[in-house]
């Protein structure tokens, strides 16, 4: 497509339950992120994949978070026994290359906004 | 850790007037990138600078780079009300993430 594409925009979920939220990159970028925003924090790395690999998985904030990344693609973030505290925009960005050498400019998608009752 | 540390973190302008931000960072790093964010809206990117002594140019914005003195600046021309957003300034750690400024709330009043 054009642009990374997020989805849903918007999710409305109860403590406690999971939800998966998806992101597709700009076609033929090879690398791919998960960022996180909220009032209190900004805005947090939460994950890297670079094709369907995860070499930095630092930003998840604890094991009730995982992404995966498919066919060097489609990503899934996955958050299990969401928590108020998770609520938050979260952000998928993705770029051509990446590595010291590279020009990594990303390029942002629109957001899923995650509130946790 | 890297830090990366703007200011002011918030901006009232009055149209026409000069000003300027300033994006501090903690490491060694020649590759910064500047975002604009509009209300409920996501990341656009402004400027990429790759090298000391980078200057670029868009309309009435105007980003530089000193990497020795591990500070950039974005400097606004004679605002105009469509420049109220939120601007984040943001390093490459090791070519595989961000890390972001808090962000400077910009509003441009007539």
């Amino acid at each position: 497509g054009a642009g990374v594409s997020q989805s849903p925009s918007n999710k409305v979920t109860e403590k406690g339950k999971d939800v998966e939220l998806r992101c597709d990159p700009i076609s033929g970028h090879t690398a791919l992120y998960w960022y996180r925003q909220s009032l209190g924090q900004g805005l947090e790395f939460l994950i890297y994949f670079q094709g369907n690999s995860a070499p930095d998985k630092s930003g998840l904030p604890s094991d009730r978070f995982s992404a995966e990344r498919t066919g060097g693609s489609v990503s899934t973030l996955t958050i299990q026994r969401t928590q108020q505290e998770d609520s938050a925009v979260y952000l998928c960005a993705s770029s051509s290359d990446s590595g010291l050498a590279a020009y990594n400019e990303q390029f942002f998608g629109p957001g899923t906004r995650l509130t946790v009752l | 850790e890297l830090k990366v540390e703007q200011n002011p973190l918030f901006l009232s302008m009055q149209e026409g007037k000069n000003y300027t931000i300033y994006c501090n960072y903690s490491t060694t790093s020649d590759r910064l990138y500047w975002y604009r964010q509009d209300p409920g809206k996501s990341l656009e990117s402004l400027f990429v600078l790759l090298s000391n002594g980078a200057v670029k140019q868009e309309g009435r914005l105007m980003a530089s780079l000193d990497t020795k003195a591990r500070l950039s600046t974005l400097h606004i021309t004679a605002a105009v009300h469509d420049l109220s957003a939120t601007y984040f300034c943001a390093v490459d750690e090791y070519g595989n993430k961000l890390v972001f400024g808090a962000g400077t709330i910009l509003r441009v009043k007539s």
